[in-house]
């Protein structure tokens, strides 16, 4: 088991232009979290999927971000027209059947807009 | 709404230093509280509370629940450099699955 992968690890975009993330969870895991963090803080909820549906989402995801789940395997989180204040990190954690709130989280995807 | 707040918000100790982080945590229906260790990567799970599990032991770390202070203490015992890292502790959301994160104790373990 390779544990939760996302790609890329880096993006630097600039203001306005749209980014997209993928996140593979741990094969058995049936739900998907991804989770934002920014400097001196703890991560925040974005929004969950079990299997393909998207089960709840915060208020942080303003219109601009959308997130799938299509066949209940990866996730994508796509940012559209980024703004400075989207620069963070994006985390993906997945949790499985047995020991449903135990998340375990990939390696992030660091953002940069300038 | 569910708040975690976590203190101090930063500690130096000296190494076979014991040290003790604090969490304290309001929610309308508990379910569980994680403890999360944070070097300069995502977060690695450490351990999980429940009110049927109310202490853990791995190692020179231990946690325990306190339900009714509404309260978690993550103890380290002869600590060493390796355990500089930022400690986080989540609590499920009501509404589900989704963990709400304290901003976390920056711990520096110094030789």
């Amino acid at each position: 088991d390779t544990g939760v992968s996302q790609d890329p690890r880096h993006k630097i975009t600039k203001r306005g232009q749209n980014v997209t993330f993928r996140c593979d969870p741990i094969s058995e895991h049936n739900r998907l979290y991804w989770y934002r963090q920014t400097l001196g803080q703890g991560p925040e909820f974005l929004t969950y999927f079990q299997n393909e549906a998207q089960l709840e989402k915060s208020r942080l995801l303003s219109d601009r971000f959308s997130a799938e789940r299509p066949k209940g395997s990866f996730s994508t989180l796509e940012i559209q027209r980024t703004e400075q204040g989207d620069s963070a990190m994006y985390l993906c954690a997945s949790s499985g059947r047995r020991g449903a709130y135990e998340q375990y989280f990939g390696p992030g995807t660091r953002l940069t807009v300038t | 709404e569910d708040k975690v707040v976590q203190s101090p918000l930063s500690l130096v100790v000296h190494e076979g230093d014991t040290v003790t982080l604090n969490c304290s945590y309001e929610v309308t229906n508990f379910r569980s509280l994680l403890w999360y260790k944070q070097e300069k990567k995502a977060p690695t799970f450490l351990f999980m509370l429940t009110s049927s599990g109310i202490e853990k032991k791995s190692g020179r770390l231990s946690s325990i629940l306190d339900k009714k202070e509404l309260s978690s203490i993550l103890n380290i015992t002869a600590t060493q450099t390796g355990d500089s890292a930022i400690y986080l502790c989540a609590v499920v959301l009501n509404s589900g699955y989704a963990l709400n994160f304290g901003k976390g104790t920056s711990l520096l373990v110094t030789p």
